[in-house]
C-alpha cells in the first residue's frame, strides 16, 4: 500500500512569489492534516480535513495560506505571497476516520523563501 | 491539552533496552498517550498508543501507571537504526473535533555501537 506522498520535495522561491504544495493521502483515509516545522521550532499543526471539509483550521498562521481538498482526495496548500518566515518543512499526514492519533506522515516538503 | 515533559536526549549502546519516560501530570480522563518516532529528513512515524496499563506491539511496549501521570516507552534491544527523535503526545483520540497532534521537542535517542 502506498504511503502519503508529497510534492515537491523541495521548493525554493523568492519572497512575494506563490507556491503550491500537494499531498496525496493514503487511499481511503478520510482525515488529512497539514503540519509544519519552521527552523529550530517544533512541529506545529496547521489544519485538519475530514474528506473535503475543513474540520479545524485553527493552526493556519494567516490568510496568505489557503488549503483545499477538492473531492476529498488529494490536498493542496498554497502560500501567496510567500514571506521569509514561511520557510520550513511542511508535512502532510492522513488517518482513518476513527483512528485520529494514528497518523501517517509524508516525507515533507522543504520550502525555502529567499 | 496536557503538557508533556521528556528528556532532551539519551544515549544507549546497541543491544540494550531503552526506556524513555514522559511526564503528563495534567492528563485528562479522555486523553490517550501516543508515541511517534522521527528519523532525519522524514515525517514522524506512529509507534504505539495506550490509555492505561501496558500495551505491546512488534516495535515497542508502553507502560502506563494507574495514575496515568507518566508513561514509559520501552524499546527492546535497540540497534543503530533506532537512532531517532521520539515524541510523547497526549490528547483525546475520539469524538467530535480535531485530532491535531501537539509535538514537543521530543527525546533524541542516539544508539552507539
Amino acid at each position: 500500500e502506498a504511503g502519503v506522498t508529497q510534492f515537491p520535495s523541495h521548493s525554493v522561491i523568492e519572497k512575494g512569489q506563490t507556491v503550491t504544495l500537494r499531498c496525496d493521502p493514503i487511499s481511503g483515509h478520510d482525515n488529512l492534516y497539514w503540519y509544519r516545522r519552521v527552523m529550530g521550532k517544533e512541529i506545529k499543526f496547521l489544519l485538519h480535513f475530514v474528506k473535503e471539509s475543513k474540520q479545524d483550521e485553527s493552526g493556519m498562521p494567516n490568510n496568505r495560506f489557503l488549503a483545499e481538498r477538492t473531492g476529498g482526495t488529494y490536498s493542496t496548500l498554497k502560500v501567496q505571497p510567500a514571506e521569509l518566515e514561511d520557510s520550513g518543512v511542511y508535512f502532510c499526514a492522513s488517518s482513518q476516520f476513527d483512528r485520529g492519533h494514528e497518523q501517517y506522515f509524508g516525507p515533507g516538503t522543504r520550502l525555502t523563501v529567499t | 491539552l496536557a503538557k508533556t515533559t521528556q528528556p532532551i536526549s539519551m544515549d544507549s549502546y546497541e543491544g540494550q533496552e531503552v526506556n524513555i519516560t514522559c511526564s503528563h501530570n495534567n492528563i485528562a480522563t479522555n486523553d490517550y498517550i501516543t508515541w511517534y518516532q522521527q528519523f532525519p529528513s522524514q515525517g514522524p512515524r506512529f509507534i504505539i498508543q495506550g490509555y492505561k496499563t501496558k500495551v505491546t506491539n512488534e516495535v515497542a511496549s508502553l507502560f502506563i501507571p494507574a495514575d496515568r501521570k507518566s508513561s514509559t516507552l520501552s524499546l527492546p534491544r535497540v540497534s543503530l537504526s533506532d537512532t531517532a527523535v521520539y515524541y510523547c503526545l497526549v490528547g483525546p483520540d475520539s469524538g467530535a473535533g480535531s485530532y491535531q497532534l501537539t509535538f514537543g521537542k521530543g527525546t533524541k535517542l542516539s544508539v552507539i555501537p
